[in-house]
């Protein structure tokens, strides 16, 4: 099975701030890579698909990159609304598997 | 608007079964593939199972291997998840999500609310 390893696993930041999230695949899995918001009581959300293309919807401020088996999550100017957990996936093969998840924290 | 909307969660005692069931609206059901994704409480999500357009070619996770079974209907446009001999470590909140269409490989787009699944005696 293809392990997804993110780190880190908690991020205290602030309103304003720029953050990176990084997910690194335990063998390349090219661009069959996707990042997840979810909301406390929430279902997940589609932010990224295939390591860099914006879901339709998600503001710019996200952004995401990478292929192989390194790939980054940036947020640009945190809002109150984007303080959640974050999840990396791929889909190269089966089993996917997700990362274990990033809580994204008010500082 | 697109929606899945889960159901059948509930209490189960460990070795009984649950059916759960996903009904889709908003969109072509047949032209899509559809998972399951589960999340025990407080922990990380979970890929469960596959099914492709058309039910040609199912994947599962080895734990449920021989005991959750996926199916779909695309004439109900519904997709289901028979949980049998139920462990404990099954407790879950249940998704059911939206793949892609044929080639496209862009990510679990759409989510059900999910369904909570209790296995306890």
């Amino acid at each position: 099975d293809i392990q997804m390893t993110q780190s880190p696993s908690t991020l205290s930041a602030s309103v304003g701030d720029r953050v990176t999230i990084t997910c690194r695949a335990s063998q390349n899995i090219n661009i069959y890579f996707a990042w997840y918001q979810q909301r406390p009581g929430k279902a997940p959300k589609l932010l990224i698909y295939k390591a860099s293309t914006l879901e339709s919807g998600v503001p710019s401020r996200f952004s995401g990159g990478g292929s192989g088996t390194e790939f980054t999550l940036t947020i640009n100017s945190l809002q109150p609304d984007d303080f959640a957990s974050y999840y990396c996936q791929q889909y190269y093969d089966f089993p996917y598997t997700f990362g274990q998840g990033t809580k994204l924290e008010i500082k | 608007e697109v929606y899945l909307v889960e159901s059948g969660g509930g209490l189960v005692q460990p070795g009984g079964s649950l059916r759960l069931s996903c009904a889709a609206s908003g969109f072509t059901f047949n032209a899509y593939s559809m998972n399951w994704v589960r999340q025990a409480p407080g922990k990380g999500l979970e890929w469960v199972s596959y099914i492709s357009r058309g039910s040609n070619t199912i994947y599962q996770l080895d734990s449920v291997e021989g005991r959750f079974t996926i199916s779909r209907d695309d004439a109900g446009h519904s997709l289901f998840l028979q949980m049998n001999r139920l462990r404990d470590e099954d407790t879950a909140v249940y998704y059911c999500a939206r793949g892609w269409e044929l080639g496209q490989f862009d990510g679990f787009d759409i989510w059900g609310q999910g369904t909570m699944v209790t296995v306890s005696s």
